[in-house]
């Protein structure tokens, strides 16, 4: 049973398109992410929530809003999108911070290509 | 200038090789170091953490951290072919949620 998942795995559209990442995880945790890895496999955080209360709220374009409905999942909502957004997106999770928090545990990640 | 600098090789060793990967950091209140693996087309997994100086071993794997020249270290011994995955390391400040990330290291064991 897979612990932190996130669909869709493969996204492909169109510039100015709007689109959505899901995530779920079922670790019990209170803390969820949103990290972006670009083509150089560099990750960074966008986003995080604790008890659906955001947290961090990086340098990211507007565009981007993330949600969460309850403590288990964190949605990625991006408009208009652009070239420059075609990246890996990962959800993540943990504790709350402490020793335990060190442990984030990531989903497979979600490839969206913007043509 | 990064925060955290990691080299991306990409390095490759024969089977049973010692792999040595570091990185270096700038931010001084970085209190919590780890290294993560991410094979391909997967997500990032948690290696090793370290909290504050010193060394910390878990099987053929062993953290180093010397917080006085900024430098974290990740050594795999006898290594071997499925350990052939991209290897990132990460920090935080104490009681903070937000990890900074190297590039990562691509590593290479060849059979």
């Amino acid at each position: 049973d897979t612990a932190v998942s996130q669909t869709p795995k493969y996204l492909v559209t169109q510039m100015g398109n709007d689109k959505s990442i899901k995530c779920e995880q079922n670790l019990g945790h209170d803390t969820m992410y949103w990290y972006k890895q670009d083509s150089k496999k560099f990750l960074k955080i966008m986003f995080s929530y604790n008890n659906k209360e955001l947290i961090i709220n990086e340098t990211v374009p507007n565009r981007f809003s993330p949600k969460s409905p309850d403590k288990a999942h964190l949605n990625l909502h991006i408009n208009s999108l652009e070239l420059g957004d075609s990246a890996v997106y990962f959800c993540a999770s943990s504790r709350t911070t402490g020793d335990s928090g060190n442990t984030i545990y990531f989903g497979e990640g979600s490839w969206l290509t913007v043509v | 200038q990064k925060e955290v600098e990691q080299d991306p090789g990409p390095l490759s060793v024969p089977e049973g090789a010692i792999v040595s990967l570091n990185c270096t950091y700038s931010n001084s209140a970085f209190q919590y170091f780890m290294w993560y693996r991410q094979y391909s087309r997967k997500g990032p997994e948690l290696l090793m953490y370290t909290y504050s100086s010193g060394n910390k071993e878990d099987g053929r794997f062993t953290a180093q951290v010397d917080k006085s020249s900024k430098y974290i270290s990740l050594f795999i011994r006898d290594s071997q072919p499925s350990d052939s995955a991209t290897y990132l390391c990460a920090m935080r400040v104490l009681n903070d949620y937000k990890l900074s990330f190297g590039a990562g290291t691509t590593v290479t064991v060849r059979a």
